[in-house]
């Protein structure tokens, strides 16, 4: 079975950094490009990140842009989301999900609050 | 890029059908797009892909009296036999490659309500 279980977010004030994690289970992570999207409270869903299976092809939203890092570690079928300068806007539940064409298997998101 | 919209709500009886619409920009009208539902409090799920010929390929599990349609710009999603379990937030999303980079565009989902 498909797992993606993310994690590491929490209530962060404007200008600081997290990282987020995304554990994978259930298939050959490697094979698989990844993605972050994110949806602010009450809002539509935003595309945040794009990775490659081998993690040399990163991608980004304008949106975020010099500050987001995407990353992977194969040998522990995890992906991350280094986020630093945050700011208010930022405020989301983040979601990491697999890439086959279509957005496949989403996990359950973890929630970022940007907030002094 | 393209913009993907869609009306915020729609609602309709148990039992009944309903239409929910995704219009591309004009300039973007040939494009495909993806529909993913999303129930209260989880994560969206892959529902179908919707071409601008109005064929349509579905997600694993999904229902028959789940279908896609198209016409013009518009991509449609029509449910028959509405079920309170269909009762969810709607989004449409569509994937592309611009300049050699990878990214997608999500309209603002449809919240729709089962009466």
């Amino acid at each position: 079975e498909v797992q993606l279980v993310e994690s590491g977010g929490g209530l962060v004030q404007p200008g600081g950094s997290l990282r987020l994690s995304c554990a994978a289970s259930g298939f050959t992570f490697s094979s698989y490009e990844m993605n972050w999207v994110r949806q602010a409270p009450g809002k539509g869903l935003e595309w945040v990140s794009y990775i490659s299976g081998s993690g040399s092809t990163l991608y980004y939203a304008d949106s975020v842009k010099g500050r987001f890092t995407i990353s992977r570690d194969n040998a522990r079928n995890s992906l991350y989301l280094q986020m630093n300068s945050l700011r208010a806007e930022d405020t989301a539940v983040y979601y990491c999900a697999r890439m086959l064409g279509i957005l496949d298997y989403w996990g359950q998101g973890t929630l970022v609050t940007v907030s002094s | 890029l393209p913009v993907l919209t869609q009306p915020p709500s729609a609602s309709a009886l148990l039992g009944a059908s309903i239409k929910l619409t995704c219009t591309l920009s004009s300039e973007h009208s040939t494009y495909t797009i993806e529909w993913y539902q999303q129930r209260p409090g989880g994560s969206p799920q892959y529902i179908m892909k919707v071409k601008s010929d109005g064929s349509h390929s579905k997600g694993d599990g999904i229902p028959d009296r789940f279908m896609g349609s198209s016409s013009g710009a518009d991509r449609y999603l029509t449910f028959s036999n509405l079920q309170s379990d269909d009762e969810a937030e709607y989004h449409c999303g569509e994937s592309h490659t611009i300049d050699g980079q990878v990214g997608w565009v999500f309209g603002g989902g449809t919240k729709l309500t089962v009466l």
